[in-house]
């Protein structure tokens, strides 16, 4: 089955800094690769995703890269703000089984 | 549309009892997933229905199960309850199998 892999596991920024989240998948057949944002006390939710026929995909602060070569994608938060500080999940979907990372906890510092 | 939604939200159990929880998903889904979160231990995914058969199971002990009606409601059962079993369980519908996964606010458990 699907294994993913994210890296860091805990992440501290300074506001205004860059943050940047990776993971490895080893299904060569995956598809599909969404991110969560879980803020403190919340259900996760969809951030962005990108498919297998996209390198990048970027929506304001947000982008999204992937390798399907060496079979990896990550997470680029520009210019943090604290409402960014959360737990950032990864995910890939092959055979149609989502499996998830462990989590990153980003923390934005004032 | 309203959100998932999941009762109870939260539930006191002691060890050796049995618990059911209860997902609603998003009008028009048909894929219910269920997940276990704990601290430290990310999203552990549980079991996948789609139009009420089972298509994917993770690693969990026989004692958890769960099912799913024509409506696409779910429901997860979790018998002989352990201390281990306390977390946070997370259901999430979706409108494909393994598609978008839309979250509920979850069923806080408490074994004690």
């Amino acid at each position: 089955g699907e294994n993913v892999e994210q890296h860091p596991s805990t992440l501290s920024v300074q506001e205004g800094d860059s943050a940047v989240i990776k993971c490895t998948y080893s299904d060569s057949a995956s598809n599909y690769f969404p991110w969560y944002k879980q803020e403190l006390g919340k259900r996760p939710q969809l951030i962005i995703d990108i498919r297998s026929n996209v390198g990048e995909k970027k929506d304001q602060r947000i982008a999204v890269t992937l390798n399907k070569t060496a079979k990896h994608f990550s997470l680029h938060i520009t210019e943090t703000q604290p409402e960014d500080s959360a737990v950032y999940f990864c995910a890939a979907r092959g055979d149609y089984k989502l499996s998830f990372g462990a989590g990153t906890t980003v923390t934005v510092r004032a | 549309k309203a959100g998932v939604t999941q009762t109870p939200r939260y539930l006191i159990k002691t060890r050796g009892q049995q618990v059911t929880l209860s997902c609603s998903p998003i009008s028009g889904h048909r894929s219910v997933s269920w997940y276990q979160q704990t601290p430290g231990q990310g999203l552990q995914f549980l079991f996948e229905y789609f139009s009420e058969t089972q298509r994917n199971k993770g690693n969990f002990p026989g004692r958890f199960s769960g099912r799913q009606f024509s409506n696409s409601r779910s429901e997860m059962n979790v018998s002989t309850l352990e201390l281990g079993d306390s977390a946070l369980y997370l259901c999430a519908s979706s409108s494909v199998p393994a598609g978008d996964q839309y979250f509920g606010p979850g069923t806080r458990l408490l074994v004690l």
